[in-house]
Formats: structure tokens, C-alpha cells, sequence
């Protein structure tokens, strides 16, 4: 089965600062697409940022970027210059490739807490 | 923008009641889905429909039903409500033509069962 797997329940940041948050996956598929999504506490859910698992060029959205290591199976987010807004929980979210009844469905991590320190 | 409208932003209803939860979708998306949000689980999901009137189980479809009708709209029916199913509830909606196209979230429905 597919899972994913975020292993830091939550995580603290100085504003300003640089923040890595981790996500390790595990499929058997080799063309799939991978997200993260930013729930800040007004509770409606983001696409931060996303990546074709087909492109060996990682992803990057103004301060967001990412670090996709397709043989490691490993999806982690890099938030650069930390600010207050970017407090939030984050769920990284994988999606099958379409087909068989995988219309685009995502399987979502745990979630990750960020806390941004002022 | 894509709106997803979810009815209530908060709900209480008592065991045994049947449940009614709504969505509504205004970009003519094919894909909707219902997942249920819970501390530690992340999203799992309930249901996911492609097209009017088609239906596909998720993950934890026990306990729920769902029903689309029109092609904006998307109803999750607990039929009889249990404590067990209190939880905050997320409906998403996505393009269905092509794979990289992102869901879009409403903002939820925090539903107790008291």
C-alpha cells in the first residue's frame, strides 16, 4: 500500500530564519506527482508547492523549495526567510498515477506543526 | 479562483441522527472527494466522485455515504451518527483532464457528535 510518512509532529523557526520539514513516501510507481499543502489555523487547506516525480529538477515557488530524491523516496520542503505567516500545519500528499480508479485522489501525510518564533 | 463551499463551519448533532454534510463546487470540476481530518491521521479519505452520480470508496468508507447528483455538488450522509465520526470533515474538488492538477479545499466542517 501506499503511504506516506511525515515524522516530525511539529517544528519551530526563528522568523527569518530557514526551516526543512521531511516526508518520506513508498510506492512502487515511478510516475506520480507529490504536493505539499499549507493549513494555516483560518483552516482552509494551500497548494504550497508541487512535483512531478518524472522531473529531476526540484521545485521552487518564491521561498518555497523543495529537495525530491525520487530513489530515496523522500519529498522534504525548505521554507527560506521564515515569516509569521507561514505558521501553519503542513501536509505533504502523494497521488497516484491516473487510472484504475486513481482520479486523483491524494494519500496525505500526518502533518507537520510549524511554529514561527518572532 | 476555485471556491469549494462547505455548509457549516460547525455542527452538533446527537447519536443515531442522520447527517447530512454539503459541498458545492464552482469550477465545473469532474473530481470531488470527502476526507476526514483527525490529530496524528492527517486526511484520510471517505469518498471521491468523478462524475455525476459516480461514487468510489476511499479509505475509511465505513459508516458514510455519499451522493452526487449534480456535477457542483457533493453530499457526505453519515446515516447514523456515532461519537466515533466526530471530527473535523474537509470536501476537495480537482480538475479530472489531467494528473497534475491540485484539489481545492473548503474550509471545513468541525462536526460533533455528542
Amino acid at each position: 500500500a501506499q503511504t506516506v510518512t511525515q515524522s516530525q509532529p511539529e517544528m519551530s523557526v526563528q522568523e527569518a530564519e530557514t526551516v526543512t520539514l521531511s516526508c518520506t513516501y513508498d510506492t512502487s510507481e515511478s510516475d506520480y506527482y507529490l504536493f505539499w499543502y499549507k493549513q494555516p489555523p483560518s483552516r482552509q487547506m494551500i497548494l504550497v508547492i508541487r512535483q512531478e516525480a518524472y522531473k529531476q529538477q526540484n521545485a521552487t515557488e518564491n521561498r518555497f523549495s523543495v529537495n525530491f530524491q525520487k530513489a530515496a523516496k523522500s519529498f522534504s520542503l525548505k521554507i527560506s526567510d521564515s515569516q509569521l505567516g507561514d505558521a501553519a500545519m503542513y501536509f505533504c500528499a502523494y497521488r497516484p498515477p491516473m487510472g484504475s480508479g486513481n482520479t486523483g485522489k491524494l494519500i496525505f501525510g500526518q502533518g507537520t506543526t510549524l511554529q514561527v518564533k518572532p | 479562483d476555485v471556491k469549494v463551499t462547505q455548509s457549516s463551519r460547525y455542527l452538533v448533532k446527537r447519536t443515531g441522527e442522520k447527517v447530512f454534510l454539503e459541498c458545492v463546487q464552482d469550477m465545473d470540476h469532474e473530481n470531488m472527494f470527502w476526507y476526514r481530518q483527525d490529530p496524528g491521521l492527517g486526511l484520510r479519505l471517505i469518498y471521491f466522485s468523478y462524475d455525476v452520480k459516480m461514487k468510489e470508496k476511499g479509505d475509511i468508507p465505513e459508516g458514510y455515504s455519499v451522493s452526487r447528483e449534480k456535477k457542483e455538488r457533493f453530499s457526505l450522509i453519515l446515516e447514523s451518527a456515532s461519537t466515533n465520526q466526530t471530527s473535523m470533515y474537509l470536501c476537495a474538488s480537482s480538475s479530472g483532464t489531467t494528473n497534475n492538477q491540485p484539489q481545492h479545499f473548503g474550509d471545513g466542517t468541525r462536526l460533533s457528535i455528542l
